[in-house]
């Protein structure tokens, strides 16, 4: 079965550094999401995508957040200047956009800032 | 008022025992609904769709009462490894694909 796939499994960044989390989308799917959880807290949704350009995004993505397709397969999420506050996990997902499909989940990268 | 909610629990209870959650949901638009379980640190994983008409998976039983906007889930003879956190998500598969996740509810299964 095809699976949302995500890179790295963890990552280890001091404050103020740049991270981009990867992500590949099962190959099909039309849109793409990221969502973050903190630890022992819900799952907050951060931005969707689709055609190219964001389709909707959360008060969490601020301007520090961007999210890129850079070619067929891959879909990036950046965080510009990290926080303490940015320690989470990072969950891609994707969805057909067929009727009523669900998400797909990759496995996270847990982000840890120190 | 959340889109979606949940008691967040913890559900405890011994293993063989049935137990079942529910989810309210604000949005009488939305249109398609899903239980998923999540474990520890890990990805959310699809448990079940939930359709119109109620459906069953095995030991797990779905259901959607779209009058009182609520759905349910129903688990029978509680494994231990069914302890998790569930998720109750709703969407709007016509409305830029939106996706409202409650916030969990915790099941511990106890020997």
């Amino acid at each position: 079965e095809p699976e949302v796939t995500q890179t790295p499994s963890h990552q280890v960044t001091q404050m103020g550094q740049e991270v981009i989390l990867r992500c590949v989308p099962i190959s099909n799917h039309l849109y793409f999401y990221w969502y973050r959880q903190i630890l022992g807290q819900k799952v907050e949704f951060l931005v969707s995508f689709y055609n190219n350009e964001i389709s909707e995004k959360s008060e969490i993505f601020d301007d520090q957040f961007s999210v890129e397709r850079p070619d067929g397969s891959n879909f990036t999420l950046k965080i510009r200047s990290t926080k303490l506050e940015d320690s989470a996990m990072y969950f891609c997902a994707s969805n057909s956009g067929q009727g009523e499909s669900p998400l797909h989940f990759g496995n996270g990268t847990r982000l840890t800032v120190t | 008022r959340k889109e979606v909610e949940q008691d967040p629990g913890p559900f405890n209870v011994p293993e063989g025992a049935t137990v079942a959650f529910n989810c309210t949901y604000s949005n009488s638009a939305s249109q398609s609904f899903f239980w998923y379980r999540q474990d520890c640190r890990k990805e959310p994983k699809l448990l079940m769709s939930v359709y119109s008409s109620g459906n069953e998976d095995g030991r797990f039983t779905a259901q959607l009462n779209r009058a009182s906007q609520y759905i349910s889930l129903l688990i029978r003879d509680s494994k231990l490894s069914d302890s998790a956190t569930y998720l109750c998500v709703v969407s709007f598969p016509y409305n830029f694909n939106k996706f409202y996740f409650g916030s969990g509810t915790k099941l511990n299964v106890k020997p």
